[in-house]
């Protein structure tokens, strides 16, 4: 299908580890972000991984890809309360023209319980 | 380094009011986007600016308008304001990647929220 998927909700307990994951759409997609949402904010970039890559860590933070299922995950380890955000995957379909064609998923929720 | 900055940051219409967001980013980017964000939906593309002087739509265009005089500044009007337009507002900028395949990642504004009674 068009749609980047990604479930609605996601509720962990303070330290232990979240998975958000994300089915993206091309499997020809270049590059493939994760990007937090704070309440009354826009969205910052997180991490990306480029599509020559099965595995990205950035100190808390694990990106998976599986290219073969189009599946992208988010782990969150030592989970705290200001991990506690909206969460976006997004693909990038490449150059088009110079332009980049970015799809977003429709983010997951995290709360995080003290 | 101010980034993206999105004005005004809330503003209430009444139905048939135009209006115009500025969105102006100081990062010396080529592209510009603008989004709304609706409950369940992500983030829905309006129109975008692959460089000063050009504007194409992008997924959902109908009732919108924009310019892009200056490098960086991307303006998005509403012609006639409709309650289907209350939402938050994001825009964006980003640049090509030097040497190789694909972009930089989408640097975003705090958004505009709008309300069209």
């Amino acid at each position: 299908g068009e749609d980047v998927e990604q479930s609605l909700f996601l509720s962990v307990r303070e330290g232990d580890s979240s998975v958000i994951n994300c089915t993206y759409t091309d499997s020809s997609s270049t590059y493939l972000y994760w990007y937090k949402q704070e309440p009354g904010a826009g969205l910052q970039l997180l991490t990306y991984i480029f599509s020559n890559m099965d595995m990205k860590q950035d100190q808390r933070l694990t990106v998976l890809l599986n290219k073969k299922d189009k599946h992208l995950s988010l782990r969150i380890a030592d989970t705290q309360t200001g991990d506690s955000a909206i969460y976006f995957c997004a693909e990038n379909r490449g150059n088009s023209g110079g332009y980049q064609k970015v799809t977003f998923g429709t983010g997951t929720k995290l709360q995080v319980i003290p | 380094n101010a980034g993206v900055t999105q004005t005004p940051k809330f503003r209430v219409l009444k139905t048939g009011q135009s209006m115009t967001l500025l969105c102006a980013q100081d990062m010396n980017h080529e592209y510009m986007y603008w989004y709304r964000q609706d409950p369940g939906m992500g983030l829905r593309l309006i129109h975008y600016s692959v460089g000063e002087g050009t504007t194409a739509k992008g997924e959902v265009p109908d009732g919108y308008n924009v310019s892009r005089l200056k490098k960086q500044n991307f303006l998005l009007g509403l012609e006639s304001a409709a309650p289907s337009q209350t939402s938050v507002y994001f825009c964006a900028s980003s640049d090509q990647r030097r040497g190789g395949w694909g972009n930089q990642p989408q640097h975003f504004g705090d958004g505009t929220r709008l309300s069209i009674l």
